[in-house]
Formats: structure tokens, C-alpha cells, sequence
């Protein structure tokens, strides 16, 4: 696509459900991120995937946060027992591997509240 | 761990003036830099990426350059305008490994009209 894809735009969800967070980055783009912003905060990496492979996870807060890519392409981040301080911004970017530039591109980001 | 770092946290200018921001970062060992800007509950916006062998980039009235060496970025912003205001963030993708992408946390200005 043009650009990267997040959804849902917007999702409040009750203490304890299970949310599912969807990206589609950029056609051909090899590398796909996963940040978290919370309120007035910086960003905090989540994972990173090259490919359909996951080389680095160190940033995934706690068992309840899983995420896979597949094709090579559209990513999902789950998050289990949803808890209040998982609320956030949940921003997805991805770029080409190797190549020229190596430009990040973000999406507009899904976010979340727990109530 | 490659650590980034911005400064000033916040920056209030008025209308027209000319200013600097600074990004810093502990490992030199790095294959670009990058410059974002976030407005208010949108995501980011690329403005500039520096490769490690470049000194500076340009577009519009920003100019960014690179002091790879000393582990120092600047982001140059004339004659700043009210549409300019947005939180600005450097973001630095090491050389080595899978080329990890480390944040600094941004600076928050305001251009005053």
C-alpha cells in the first residue's frame, strides 16, 4: 500500500479481554517495528521483525504481549488480560532492509484504552 | 546500549525566530539518523534521514546535520512558523547487529504567533 496501515484506529476495551492490533506495512518493506507511546511519553520498542522472523523481542513488556508477521507482510500484535497500564498509543513502522536510506515509515498508530 | 538523548525536553520560540535542536547519542558506531516530527495524537512523520557518511541534509527551511564522531545531531529550523509546532524526535539505527532503531524522547515546541 501507499503507506502504513494500522487498525483498529481507536479501541476501548474492558480489564481482562484480549486485543488484537493489526499492521500493514508498506508493500515490500522487509522490516517491521512495533513501538508503544504512552501519555506524554516517549517511544518504548516493543519488537522488531525481518521477515516473518522475530530477531529481536527484548522490548515486549511481559508474556502477555505476543506478536507474529506473516508473508513477509501484515503483522499482529496480542495482547492477552489487558490491563489498565496497557493503555497507549501502539505505533507500527517499517522499512526497507539493505537498502538505500533505510527511511522509517510510521503509521498513525491504534489506540488503546483499558477500562 | 546505544542511548539517545534530546535536549531541551521543551522549547518555547515566537514567530520567525531561528532554532536549534539537539540529539546526542552514545555509540558511534551508527548507519543513519533520523528526524521525525509528531503532532498531537498522529503518528510520525519522517523529515530527514542523514546516512552515516553525510554531514548534512537539507529540505526546506530544515537542515539537519551530523557530527558522527562526537555523536551529535542538530535539527535547524529557520524562520520558525505556528505550523512548526510539534513534538521532534531523532531516532538512530545502529551499524551493527540487525541495525537496531534507538528513540530519543523527543522535543516539545511551541512557536508562538
Amino acid at each position: 500500500g501507499a503507506g502504513v496501515s494500522q487498525s483498529p484506529s481507536n479501541k476501548v476495551t474492558e480489564k481482562g479481554k484480549d486485543v488484537e492490533l493489526r499492521c500493514d506495512p508498506i508493500s515490500g518493506h522487509t522490516a517491521l517495528y512495533w513501538y508503544r507511546q504512552s501519555l506524554g511519553q516517549g517511544l518504548e520498542f516493543l519488537i522488531y521483525f525481518q521477515g516473518n522472523s522475530a530477531p529481536d523481542k527484548s522490548g515486549l513488556p511481559s508474556d502477555r504481549f505476543s506478536a507474529e508477521r506473516t508473508g513477509g507482510s501484515v503483522s499482529t500484535l496480542t495482547i492477552q488480560r489487558t490491563q489498565q497500564e496497557d493503555s497507549a498509543v501502539y505505533l507500527c513502522a517499517s522499512s526497507l532492509q539493505g537498502a538505500l536510506g533505510n527511511t522509517i515509515y510510521f503509521g498513525e498508530g491504534s489506540w488503546l484504552t483499558v477500562v | 546500549k546505544q542511548e539517545v538523548t534530546q535536549i531541551p525536553a521543551a522549547l518555547s520560540v515566537p514567530e520567525g525566530e531561528n532554532l536549534v535542536l539537539n540529539c546526542s547519542f552514545t555509540d558511534s558506531a551508527i548507519y543513519n539518523l533520523q528526524w521525525f516530527r509528531q503532532d498531537p495524537g498522529k503518528g510520525l512523520t519522517s523529515l530527514l534521514l542523514i546516512q552515516s557518511s553525510q554531514r548534512e541534509q537539507t529540505s526546506g527551511r530544515l537542515n539537519a546535520s551530523l557530527d558522527k564522531s562526537s555523536g551529535r545531531s542538530t535539527l535547524y529550523i529557520a524562520a520558525s512558523q505556528p505550523g512548526d509546532s510539534a513534538t521532534y524526535l531523532c531516532a538512530v539505527r545502529d551499524s551493527g547487529g540487525y541495525q537496531k532503531v534507538t528513540f530519543g524522547t523527543g522535543t516539545k515546541l511551541q512557536v508562538i504567533p
